[in-house]
């Protein structure tokens, strides 16, 4: 399968863990993205990707949560001190670029994160 | 700020019957507006529209962006029970890529 895939598919954790999610990114991509959605609402952007350089934070990532993307490849999402309201899909997605044109992206099947 | 509305939010038709889905935009730098379809997993990805007038048609499914009005369509004919499903309308308005997504309509049709 040459898909977006992520890890864990399902978290359940008590509040104030830390967790980690993993997102492989289609190969050819050089994009990647995070974004998190809870019921009933479209996904919201949290963070960004060109290669390896994180060039864009949405202000809905607060100190408590990392990304990091080491060599361009894999990419992973850290939360620290898990907070109830961080319960949510978060979804990865990736997409390749042609001249600065950002194609249409891909995504995976998500992390379901349940914090108790 | 950068805002996208869907509407309805919620429909409920019959099969076979002909359904058109709303997406009003108002962004500051507009790229390109997509169309994904959810059904309890991840989006999957329907249409890309970066040009008005232009219709872009996959099987029983197309879609039109109007770029003066600032809006898009997606029509959807004959509508079977697979196409139950939320479909979400995202706008990129950066260099980044990034996507601003509506609320998502969600789909219900009935046999």
């Amino acid at each position: 399968d040459t898909g977006v895939s992520q890890n864990p598919r399902h978290k359940i954790t008590k509040r104030g863990q830390n967790v980690t999610f993993r997102c492989d990114p289609i190969s050819e991509h050089n994009r990647l993205y995070w974004y998190r959605q809870t019921l009933g609402q479209g996904p919201e952007f949290l963070t960004y990707f060109q290669n390896e350089a994180q060039l864009e934070k949405s202000r809905l990532l607060s100190d408590r949560f990392s990304a990091e993307r080491p060599k361009g490849s894999f990419s992973t999402l850290e939360i620290q001190r898990t907070e109830q309201g961080d319960s949510a899909m978060y979804l990865c997605a990736s997409s390749g670029t042609s001249g600065g044109f950002s194609y249409e992206q891909y995504f995976g099947p998500g992390t379901r994160l349940t914090v108790t | 700020e950068d805002k996208v509305v869907q509407s309805p939010l919620s429909l409920v038709v019959h099969e076979g019957d002909t359904v058109t889905l709303n997406c009003s935009y108002e962004v500051t730098n507009f790229r390109s507006l997509l169309w994904y379809k959810q059904e309890k997993k991840a989006p999957t990805f329907l249409f890309m529209l970066t040009s008005s007038g232009i219709e872009k048609k996959s099987g029983r499914l197309s879609s039109i962006l109007d770029k003066k009005e600032l809006f898009s369509i997606l029509n959807i004919t004959a509508t079977q029970t697979g196409d139950s499903a939320i479909y979400l309308c995202a706008v990129v308005s950066s260099n980044t890529g990034k996507l601003i997504f509506g609320q998502g309509t969600t789909l219900q049709v009935k046999p």
